[in-house]
């Protein structure tokens, strides 16, 4: 069975600063690891997903995540961030078979302040 | 890129009276279909997998005949919460697999309030 941990359940940051999110994953498998953004009230979107190949993953609106196999981790980043960044984050894993679901971590609120 | 719709956004019944949600895949085929529940504040806990044709695979703890799933067809999955009561009340997201390499898309989520 695969779990998601994530370590900071409240990351407050100024605006322009960077950020890093962290997420270590357990899996007894090859895991695929997915980030979703969501806003209040909204649907997940994704940032971006691991599945095989360059361990740094680049993603949509400046995100990126590096896959660590050795330390179990999946940490996203941003070099700058913008107050329109302000939303829950969570880091998903799959064991990669068709038909199973995400599980997810519990998800760190990042609030951005001028 | 793949687009899953969920409906209602938001609903409000009465205590005892029954609700549907769809969540439709609008332009993909998906042949699994996921349905989450989240709490204020909290993450999303999966409550059912459903496959199109066959019945749904309930998580632990979830009631199935308290929410009954159905996947007719393979852009269509539905959750009713039967006889809804306020503990009820929540943020339901349905998820597709589908749409591209190891997809999933989420749906706009339905917030349900029970009064």
């Amino acid at each position: 069975a695969q779990s998601v941990t994530q370590l900071d359940s409240q990351v407050p940051v100024f605006e322009e600063a960077p950020v890093e999110l962290r997420c270590n994953y357990s899996s007894s498998v090859s895991v695929y690891l997915f980030w979703y953004v969501q806003y209040p009230n909204q649907g997940l979107q994704l940032l971006l997903k691991y599945l095989s190949g360059s361990t740094l993953v680049k993603g949509i609106n400046g995100f990126e995540a590096e896959f660590n196999k050795s330390q179990t981790s999946f940490h996203l980043r941003k070099p700058s961030v913008h107050i329109s960044d302000t939303a829950e984050y969570f880091c998903a894993v799959s064991g990669g078979q068709a038909g199973t679901a995400l599980i997810f971590g519990k998800g760190t609120t990042l609030s951005v302040s001028s | 890129g793949a687009v899953v719709s969920q409906h209602p956004s938001w609903v409000i019944c009465k205590s005892g009276t029954s609700v549907k949600i769809e969540c439709r895949s609008l332009d993909f085929q998906a042949t699994t279909m996921f349905w989450y529940r989240q709490f204020p504040k909290q993450s999303l806990m999966l409550m059912a997998t459903s496959n199109e044709g066959s019945k749904a695979t309930y998580e632990q703890g979830v009631e199935k005949d308290k929410f009954l799933i159905n996947h007719a067809s393979l852009t269509l999955s539905t959750l009713t919460v039967t006889s809804a009561h306020p503990e009820d009340s929540s943020f339901y997201i349905c998820s597709a697999e589908g749409g591209g390499r190891y997809g999933y898309t989420f749906g706009s989520g339905t917030r349900l309030t029970v009064v």
